[in-house]
């Protein structure tokens, strides 16, 4: 069964500071898509990244980077040079692939980042 | 912009009553998947369609259902509302199902007063 595990409920930084949102998952299926979404107070799901299991190379746009690693069954996420625009609730997801019909989103409880001026 | 149109954006309504969400999905998208954000279950799946059918299912009510009409727009219907169907309910689509959706609808929040 798919479960994602996002241990950090609460994180406060101070601005300029860099943060990791961590995400663990769990998934049987070889071919999985893993996920990342930003949720500011007014509510809306943005998209951040997706990522398939097949591609570990870790990504970086602007201030955010993603760290991949199948042997510890981890998603992170980085925001480097934290700013106040920044807060919002983080959620990380899983989606197993084609091999399983290619599920609905599994979610992790989300992560509530702080940024401080 | 997600492409993905949902309305209405703010719904309050009274316990017992029924409800109809909708959403249109981003153009070229066949299938359409429908979430509820609530406080104690947080982001989960309710269900799935894909040109018209009904394709996967998830911890859905019986007192919800949903339907996807040929135009591909999708309505998920709550009826006998309870306090605790309150939640922002949430479409995303795909090109088909088994191509994973990214961006969701800006969602619809919903008030059970």
């Amino acid at each position: 069964a798919q479960k994602v595990t996002q241990a950090q409920t609460e994180i406060s930084v101070v601005e300029k500071e860099d943060v990791t949102l961590d995400c663990v998952y769990e998934t049987r299926d070889t071919t999985y898509y893993l996920f990342w979404y930003k949720q500011p107070p007014s509510g809306e799901l943005v998209f951040l990244i997706r990522r398939n299991s097949f591609d570990e190379q870790n990504e970086i746009s602007g201030r955010y980077s993603w760290n991949f690693q199948k042997s510890t069954s981890s998603f992170n996420f980085t925001i480097t040079a934290s700013q106040v625009v920044d807060s919002a609730v983080y959620f990380c997801a899983l989606s197993e692939g084609p091999g399983s019909g290619n599920t609905p989103l599994v979610f992790g409880k989300g992560t509530r980042l702080s940024v401080i001026a | 912009d997600s492409g993905v149109t949902q309305t209405p954006k703010h719904l309050i309504t009274a316990t017992g009553q029924r409800v109809t969400l909708r959403c249109s999905p981003r153009s070229g998208d066949l299938s359409v998947y429908w979430y509820q954000q609530s406080l104690d279950q947080g982001l989960q799946f309710l269900i799935q369609y894909y040109n018209g059918e009904e394709r996967a299912k998830g911890n859905i009510l019986e007192r919800f259902s949903a339907q996807q009409f040929p135009d591909l727009h999708s309505e998920l219907n709550l009826s006998s509302l309870e306090l605790g169907d309150s939640a922002l309910y949430f479409c995303a689509s795909s090109p088909r199902p088994r191509t994973p959706h990214g961006s969701f609808g800006q969602g619809t929040r919903l008030t059970v007063v």
